[in-house]
């Protein structure tokens, strides 16, 4: 088990321009998180799944922000016509689902978006 | 109101001291609360949860529920320059988490 894995680590791009970051969680993990975090802040939530279904949204994602996870394994999320506030961490975290530590979130190592 | 409040710091110890970081909470109906770790440039790891009232011992921390007053703490005993790092908190759900406490421990 190689942990949550995060694809690219770093993106820069364009205003305006669309990007996608994937998130491979830890293969047993039914639940998988997006969250975003900029310096000096928490993580803020963005989106959770339980499998293939998207359960919960954040009030705060605005419609060009939309993520995926087709067959309940890997997740991507896709931030279209990007704004410079959008540069921040992008988060992926899964947890067991089950069990005594069910709730407990392995995070990746992130993908941080730079938008210029 | 934020769903999780923190202490926001930063908070500075010597060695050997204790750490006591602190976070409040707004929905009655969490059950449990989550400790995590997070080292500059790196993502948040675990330390310890806890679901129960009163205190919960792991090695040199120490997490401590009270429900009647919302609020858990984390206490880091013997604090070493190792320990120096932002200290998040989130409730069960996870979906919202403080903005953290961080912590400098020096030698």
């Amino acid at each position: 088990d190689t942990g949550v894995s995060q694809d690219p680590r770093h993106k820069i791009t364009k205003r305006g321009q669309n990007v996608t970051f994937r998130c491979d969680p830890i293969s047993e993990h039914n639940r998988l998180y997006w969250y975003r975090q900029t310096l000096g802040q928490g993580p803020e939530f963005l989106t959770y799944f339980q499998n293939e279904a998207q359960l919960e949204k954040s009030r705060l994602l605005s419609d060009r922000f939309s993520a995926e996870r087709p067959k309940g394994s890997f997740s991507t999320l896709e931030i279209q016509r990007t704004e410079q506030g959008d540069s921040a961490m992008y988060l992926c975290a899964s947890s067991p689902g089950t069990g005594a530590g069910a709730n407990v979130l392995t995070f990746g190592a992130g993908s941080r978006l730079t938008v210029l | 109101q934020k769903e999780v409040e923190q202490n926001s710091g930063p908070l500075s110890v010597p060695e050997g001291a204790i750490a006591s970081l602190n976070c409040t909470y707004s929905d009655r109906g969490s059950q449990s609360f989550f400790w995590y770790r997070q080292y500059s440039g790196k993502s948040p790891e675990l330390i310890m949860f806890i679901y129960s009232n009163g205190d919960k011992e792991d090695g040199r921390f120490t997490a401590q529920l009270n429900k009647a007053s919302q609020y858990v703490s984390l206490l880091i005993r013997d604090s070493q320059p190792s320990d120096s790092a932002t200290y998040l908190c989130a409730g069960d759900n996870q979906f919202y988490f403080g903005t953290g406490t961080s912590l400098t421990v020096i030698p």
